[in-house]
């Protein structure tokens, strides 16, 4: 079955990067769908980051966009997430998952139908 | 920018059908999402295309979405029920957002 697992560091210091890694298993990345980041702060809702679609076109969250990137390696099956200048409201569990939806660009329907186990992500000093 | 609002807080008696709504100017032009969150756990979702089930997720579980609002109702709640849930959509404007999250308690 389909699994995704995130990795990084849980300890960021502030006006530093943050970098994270999913990994796809039982899947490949290459071979469709869209690819998300997804936050929610200790007792707080869910907040989308931003996404990238097999073939490397990326969305992003307007308020977050001059922060974030979004990338993929196929060959490692795997994306990634790095988020700059980051500040303790950047203090969150990190999700990765997968947005599956029916035919090209469908993303007005795809839902977040395959989550990460999510990973939690410090910033201080 | 698109925002989607939830209620903070239903709650419902074991048995009886609980309804969780989500706003959004013109949600109903749109395709809606609900998801499951229990403590400590990733989220789950239990509805897309505003009215789908995926596979595993019970019957108990319905949504719809016409107008401004979406609704997730679960009919015959039991206590395993007791969750957040979020609801999803896309705008063009924000592309993927989440409301705020409804705690759904079970007396």
């Amino acid at each position: 079955q389909v699994q995704l697992q995130e990795s990084g560091p849980g300890l960021v210091k502030p006006s530093e990067t943050l970098s994270l890694t999913c990994t796809v298993s039982g899947y490949a990345i290459s071979s469709g769908y869209y690819w998300g980041w997804i936050r929610q702060p200790p007792g707080k809702g869910l907040e989308w980051i931003g996404s990238i679609y097999h073939s490397g076109s990326t969305y992003y969250k307007p308020s977050l966009k001059s922060r974030v990137t979004i990338s993929v390696d196929t060959s490692k099956n795997q994306f990634s997430l790095r988020l700059t200048s980051v500040t303790a409201a950047d203090t969150a569990v990190y999700y990765c998952a997968r947005q599956s939806c029916s035919g090209d660009f469908c993303y007005s329907s795809a839902a977040f139908d395959i989550w990460g186990q999510g990973t939690m992500v410090t910033v201080s000093s | 920018s698109y925002e989607l609002t939830q209620p903070p807080s239903v709650s419902v008696s074991p048995g009886q059908a609980a309804s969780i709504t989500c706003s959004g100017d013109k949600l109903g032009d749109k395709y809606a999402s609900w998801y499951q969150q229990k403590p400590g756990q990733s989220p789950v979702l239990v509805i897309y295309q505003d009215t789908k089930r995926p596979s595993g997720i019970p019957e108990r579980f319905s949504g719809s979405n016409s107008g401004n609002t979406a609704t997730l109702t679960i009919s015959g709640t039991q206590a395993m029920d007791e969750a957040d849930y979020y609801c999803q959509a896309w705008d063009s404007s924000t592309n993927w957002v989440f409301g705020g999250g409804t705690k759904l308690t079970v007396l």
